[in-house]
C-alpha cells in the first residue's frame, strides 16, 4: 500500500464550526506533514511530525491544531477558521526525516463561509 | 527574492516534443532536489529526485540535471504525451531555511495532441 488517504475530500464549514481533517498511511513512514495549498500556488508547510512528535510548527495560528495519535494517523483540528483559510490541505508522509521522497494525499478542499 | 525560482510559469508543447523546466536556488549547501507533478484534483506526486553528488539522473522519458556551481537544476521530458499535462513543481532542501523543502512557484505544462 503506497497511498496516503485523506478524508474528507471536500469540507464546507462556518466560522464558528469545529471540524477535523484526517490522514492515514500504512507505509511505515515515521515523518508526517501538513501542507496548505492555495489555487495555482505551491504547497506551504504547516506542521511536521517525526516519530509521532511535533518537530516543526511554521508559526501556524492556533485555530489549526495538529495531532498524531499513532505512527499511521495524522489529524488536523480546525476551530474558528476565517474565510482566508479556504484552501487545499495536503497531508504527506516520508520514509525518513529531512523531507525526502514525500508521498502526498489528494487533499481536503476546505471552504470557510 | 525567492529561495527557489522556477521558469517558465506556463509551457505549451506539441505532443512528441521535448519540454524543459528550469529552477535556481539560493543556498549553496542545498543537497536534495525533487520534482513533483500535480494533476488536477490530486496531490503532488514525486516523479524524480537528485542529490547534490550527482549531475544527472534519468528515468525513462524524464531526466533531471544539476549544476551545483551555478545553483540551478532542470527537468527534461522527452517525447511528451497529453497525459504529461499537469503542474510541475521543483523543490530544494534549503539549509538556510532550517533544512526545509522549499517549492518553486510551479510550471503549468500543456501538451497538445
Amino acid at each position: 500500500d503506497t497511498e496516503v488517504t485523506q478524508t474528507p475530500k471536500h469540507l464546507v464549514m462556518g466560522m464558528t464550526n469545529k471540524k477535523s481533517l484526517k490522514c492515514e498511511q500504512h507505509m511505515g513512514h515515521r515523518a508526517m506533514y501538513w501542507y496548505k495549498q492555495k489555487a495555482k500556488k505551491p504547497p506551504e508547510l504547516m506542521f511536521v511530525y517525526s516519530y509521532e512528535k511535533l518537530s516543526i510548527n511554521e508559526s501556524v495560528p492556533s485555530r489549526f491544531s495538529p495531532e498524531c495519535p499513532n505512527s499511521s494517523l495524522l489529524n488536523l483540528h480546525l476551530h474558528a477558521l476565517q474565510p482566508e483559510d479556504s484552501a487545499l490541505y495536503l497531508c504527506a508522509s516520508g520514509p525518513g526525516q529531512g523531507f525526502e521522497k514525500l508521498f502526498f494525499g489528494s487533499g481536503t478542499q476546505l471552504s470557510v463561509l | 527574492g525567492e529561495n527557489v525560482e522556477q521558469h517558465p510559469s506556463t509551457l505549451s508543447v506539441q505532443e512528441g516534443d521535448s519540454a524543459v523546466i528550469k529552477c535556481t536556488y539560493s543556498d549553496s549547501a542545498s543537497n536534495y532536489f525533487p520534482w513533483y507533478k500535480q494533476e488536477l484534483g490530486k496531490g503532488p506526486q514525486l516523479i524524480i529526485d537528485i542529490r547534490s553528488n550527482v549531475g544527472e539522473k534519468k528515468d525513462q522519458r524524464i531526466a533531471v540535471t544539476l549544476n551545483k556551481t551555478a545553483k540551478h537544476f532542470s527537468l527534461h521530458i522527452t517525447e511528451t504525451q497529453p497525459e504529461d499535462s499537469a503542474v510541475y513543481f521543483c523543490a530544494a532542501r534549503l539549509y538556510n531555511q532550517g533544512g526545509k523543502l522549499i517549492f518553486g512557484q510551479g510550471t503549468e505544462l500543456s501538451v497538445k495532441p
